[in-house]
């Protein structure tokens, strides 16, 4: 069965340094997604992505972040300058159409020290 | 802003018994869809429910939307030690994919 896969599985970086998170969607989907859960809590949306292009994003999702999809099939999360707060397990998310079911990713954990 | 409230956080049963988790919005929803996250695991899709009033079944679970779209049900018959995991609700309030999570509801059960 296809599935979403997501790369580093665990990442720690320092304040303040650059992250990139990698995740190849599943092959004939359209839109992807990145998602955030801070240990123990609930699953936040971070931005979706569709021909592209951003088609929507959280209020989470400020001028540090940002989405690519550098080939045919990476999506990558870029975060510019790591804040401690960005310490959370991210979740790439992809699906066929909206509003499908989306597949998840089985996440980076990001620690940021 | 666009809420989803989820209870209760957590649901601690007996083997055999039955675990309901409810799911509520300030505003109308397009659609909602559940999720189950066991631990160190990532959410997995179960249902989506589009239609006001609509009754969906899996099995021993009974999802439910309600009629004014804004509040869901998830209702398990007779838990097993492999229903364990997080329960999550998720609305969308447009045709688009971005999805609101509610809280989870914990589910842990004891055989």
């Amino acid at each position: 069965e296809p599935e979403v896969t997501q790369t580093p599985s665990h990442q720690v970086t320092q304040m303040g340094q650059e992250v990139i998170l990698r995740c190849v969607p599943i092959s004939n989907h359209l839109y992807f997604y990145w998602y955030r859960q801070i240990l123990g809590q609930k699953v936040e949306f971070l931005v979706s992505f569709y021909n592209n292009e951003i088609s929507e994003k959280s209020e989470i999702f400020d001028d540090q972040f940002s989405v690519e999809r550098p080939d045919g099939s990476n999506f990558t999360l870029k975060i510019r300058s790591t804040k401690l707060e960005d310490s959370a397990m991210y979740f790439c998310a992809s699906s066929e159409e909206q509003p499908y079911e989306q597949y998840f990713g089985p996440g980076t954990r990001l620690t940021v020290t | 802003g666009q809420q989803v409230m989820q209870i209760p956080q957590y649901q601690h049963v007996q083997e055999g018994e039955d675990f309901t988790t409810y799911c509520n919005s300030s505003t109308t929803l397009s659609n909602i869809q559940w999720y189950k996250q066991r631990p160190g695991g990532h959410p997995v899709f179960l249902i989506q429910l589009v239609k006001s009033g609509e009754v969906k079944k899996q099995k021993r679970l009974t999802f439910q939307f309600g009629e004014a779209k804004k509040n869901s049900s998830l209702h398990i018959t007779a838990t097993q030690t492999t229903d364990v995991g997080t329960y999550f609700c998720a609305g969308s309030y447009n045709q688009g994919g971005k999805l609101i999570f509610g809280q989870g509801t914990e589910l842990s059960v004891k055989p």
